[in-house]
């Protein structure tokens, strides 16, 4: 069956860097565009970024345009989220999940990442 | 950026009977392949989203069908017809039509 875990979630200080990994089993990994989402403390959804199925396409939300890097390794089934200048916006559930048709048919349990000194 | 806007926020209901939740975007969401982008998703505490509806009104497997979606172009609901205790949580109206994606601010079902 399909499966989706992330990693990577912890404490941060402001202005420091973190990697999320998100490891995909269960299906051909590379077929698939492959996107983040991230939920803060008590608030709703809000979607990050997407990777599309060969990497050659990227789209970012704009409040971490720049800060944020998505990228894939398809040899690993393992989707990134590099976050640098981390601030306290950014505290949130990050999830993965799949795309293609329908898109966001699967996700993953969530890792928490807090900023915070 | 695409403004989706949710109505209620709160939507306190009576098991058996229907709930309706209302979601109205700022621009069109039709695309120029002539798909519409609007995808509908539940959320139990704690747990990940979960998808119920895409495209607008098509069901993903396994949702029962007392979950329907309509509309087109700027205005779109979703309707539960007969509530069930596990269809509480918050439920969200996102468009992947135009980039970035945008999520409404989520309605939450919970039983009277």
């Amino acid at each position: 069956q399909v499966q989706l875990v992330e990693s990577g979630g912890g404490v941060v200080q402001p202005g420091r860097s973190l990697r999320l990994s998100c490891s995909g089993s269960g299906f051909t990994f590379s077929r698939y565009g492959m996107h983040w989402v991230r939920q803060a403390p008590g608030k709703g959804l809000e979607w990050v970024a997407v990777v599309s199925n060969d990497g050659s396409e990227k789209y970012y939300a704009g409040s971490v345009q720049g800060r944020f890097t998505v990228s894939r390794d398809d040899s690993k089934n393992t989707l990134y989220l590099q976050m640098n200048s981390l601030g306290d916006g950014d505290t949130a559930v990050y999830y993965c999940t799949r795309g293609g048709t329908p898109y966001f048919d699967f996700w993953g349990q969530g890792t928490l990442v807090t900023v915070s000194s | 950026d695409i403004v989706m806007t949710q109505t209620p926020l709160s939507s306190p209901v009576t098991l058996g009977q229907p709930a309706s939740i209302s979601c109205k975007s700022s621009q069109s969401l039709v695309h120029p392949n002539g798909n519409t982008y609007l995808t509908w998703l539940h959320q139990r505490p704690g747990q990940p989203p979960r998808l119920l509806i895409y495209r607008i009104s098509n069901r993903f497997s396994g949702v029962p069908d007392r979950f329907s979606g309509s509309g087109a172009g700027t205005d779109f609901t979703l309707r539960i017809s007969r509530v069930e205790a596990e269809d509480v949580g918050v439920y969200y109206c996102m468009q992947a039509t135009h980039f970035p994606w945008t999520f409404g601010q989520g309605t939450k079902v919970e039983i009277k």
